[in-house]
């Protein structure tokens, strides 16, 4: 079945460090990616998405690119704040989405 | 812009007792996803539904049925509960979810957090 493979966490960052959380994937055909954010006693905020190969998701200064070569949708950001300070979920799917286990970000002043 | 909504916020019951949550989509969005956050963990896919028929179903226990209304709310029905049963659970909805089409973005309500004691 599909499954997804993210960094585990706790990753601690200092405010404007340059953040990568990795993401693969393994799948049957060409599902939709996503990046998902939770902070603390919320629900799960799209933060990006991208359809198919190549193509690039982006919002709010991160980034994340559908590789297929690698199945790979890693999350990047230039410069994390702390605010940016959550869990981050990669997630794929057709219909019922397969998520990871997130990865608890923690941005220090 | 109106999200989904989730009734009750908080729900505490007993073992073996039932519960009945409450999902209402995005206006416009025929489809409804049903998750399972346990605590620290990742959120499992129930179950979903398009245009009031189940369209794929994923790690739902026997003791758990679901249904999609008329309107397109949805309702998570919970019989025999377990303490196993504690977690946060997850509405999401979209607009024209049939399995495979791959491309609808889900929005997730605030969820509905079960305590089962």
């Amino acid at each position: 079945g599909d499954s997804v493979t993210q960094m585990e966490g706790p990753v601690t960052l200092s405010e404007e460090a340059f953040l990568t959380i990795n993401c693969t994937y393994t799948a049957t055909g060409y599902p939709s990616l996503f990046w998902y954010v939770q902070y603390p006693g919320e629900g799960l905020q799209l933060l990006l998405k991208a359809t198919k190969a190549d193509d690039k998701g982006s919002n709010k200064g991160f980034e994340a690119t559908y590789r297929k070569e690698t199945t790979s949708f890693h999350l990047e950001k230039g410069s994390v704040q702390v605010s940016d300070s959550a869990v981050y979920f990669c997630a794929l799917g057709a219909d019922g989405l397969t998520f990871g286990k997130g990865t608890h970000l923690i941005i220090q002043p | 812009a109106a999200g989904v909504i989730q009734s009750p916020r908080h729900l505490i019951k007993e073992k073996r007792e039932t519960a009945t949550l409450k999902c209402y989509p995005i206006p416009r969005h025929d489809t409804v996803y049903w998750y399972q956050q346990g605590p620290g963990q990742d959120p499992q896919f129930l179950i979903s539904f398009y245009e009031k028929m189940q369209s794929d179903k994923g790690s739902i226990p026997d003791r758990f049925s679901a249904q999609q209304f008329s309107d397109y709310h949805s309702e998570l029905n919970m019989s025999s509960l377990e303490l196993g049963d504690s977690a946060l659970y997850f509405c999401a909805s979209s607009l024209g979810g049939l399995a495979g089409w791959g491309t609808d973005t889900q929005y997730f309500g605030p969820g509905t957090r079960l305590t089962v004691l």
